[in-house]
C-alpha cells in the first residue's frame, strides 16, 4: 500500500498520560497536515509542514500539543497530559510539491480514547 | 473567516432518484471549493474539485459565487454513492489547508 500510513489506529489512554502518534506521507509528497474530526464533525485543521519546516499552527493547537517532521519524510504528532476533550480521530493527509495542493491523500486516522 | 455550512447531516433518497446535497460557504477572497467522500470502512478521498469542472461517477457540482453556493448534483442515485460526503474549502495561504464542513450521510435505498 503506497497510501499515506498512520500509527496506531486505536489508542485508548488515561487522562494525563502522553500520547504520540506517526504518519507517513506518501514518499513524493512534501506537503503534510493533521487533522483533527470529533463525532458529527468534519475535519478541522491543526497544523502543515512543508518539508521539515512547520509553517502553520491552527488556534486548536495548545501548548498541550507538538508536532515534528525531523527529516521531511514522516512526522509526529504528540499530545502531553491528555485530557477527555482530546478524544478524537486525528486524521493526516499529505500532497504533492506542485500541481493540486488542495488534492491532500488521507490516512486512515488514528482514534484516541482519552478515559 | 472562512467557512463551510452542510444544512442536512443526512440525506434518504431511492436508487434511481436525483441527488443534491446542500453546501455553501463563506469567505472573502476567491474560493477554491471540493467535495470529499467517506465511503464505509474506507479514508477520505477527493471526488471533485471546483476548478476542474469535472463529473465523477456521475456526481457534478457547479460554483455560484452570487449564492456562495457549491452544491454537489447527481440525476440518478445508485447503491454504491452510499456515504459520508463533504463540501471543503481551500485557504490562499501558505499551508493550503481545508475548512471541512459538518458533512452530509447519503443513504441510497432501493
Amino acid at each position: 500500500d503506497t497510501g499515506v500510513s498512520q500509527n496506531p489506529r486505536h489508542k485508548i489512554t488515561k487522562r494525563g498520560q502522553n500520547v504520540t502518534f506517526r504518519c507517513d506521507p506518501i514518499s513524493e509528497h512534501n506537503r503534510l497536515y493533521w487533522y483533527r474530526q470529533t463525532l458529527g464533525q468534519g475535519p478541522e485543521f491543526l497544523t502543515y509542514f512543508q518539508n521539515e519546516a512547520q509553517l502553520e499552527k491552527s488556534r486548536l493547537l495548545s501548548d498541550r500539543f507538538s508536532a515534528e517532521r525531523p527529516k521531511g519524510s514522516f512526522s509526529t504528532l504528540e499530545i502531553q497530559r491528555t485530557e477527555q476533550g482530546d478524544s478524537a480521530m486525528y486524521l493526516c493527509a499529505s500532497s504533492p510539491a506542485s500541481g493540486g495542493r488542495y488534492e491532500q491523500y488521507f490516512g486512515p486516522g488514528t482514534r484516541l480514547t482519552v478515559t | 473567516a472562512q467557512r463551510v455550512t452542510q444544512p442536512e447531516k443526512l440525506l434518504s433518497v431511492f436508487k434511481g432518484a436525483p441527488v443534491e446535497l446542500k453546501c455553501n460557504y463563506s469567505y472573502s477572497g476567491s474560493p477554491e471549493l471540493f467535495w470529499y467522500v467517506q465511503y464505509s470502512r474506507q479514508r477520505l478521498q477527493l471526488l471533485l474539485r471546483h476548478i476542474s469542472r469535472e463529473s465523477i461517477k456521475g456526481f457534478t457540482a457547479d460554483l455560484n459565487k452570487g449564492e456562495t453556493s457549491f452544491h454537489l448534483k447527481k440525476p440518478f442515485a445508485q447503491e454504491e454513492d452510499s456515504a459520508m460526503y463533504y463540501c471543503a474549502l481551500g485557504s490562499t495561504g501558505t499551508a493550503s489547508k481545508l475548512t471541512f464542513g459538518t458533512g452530509t450521510r447519503l443513504q441510497v435505498t432501493l
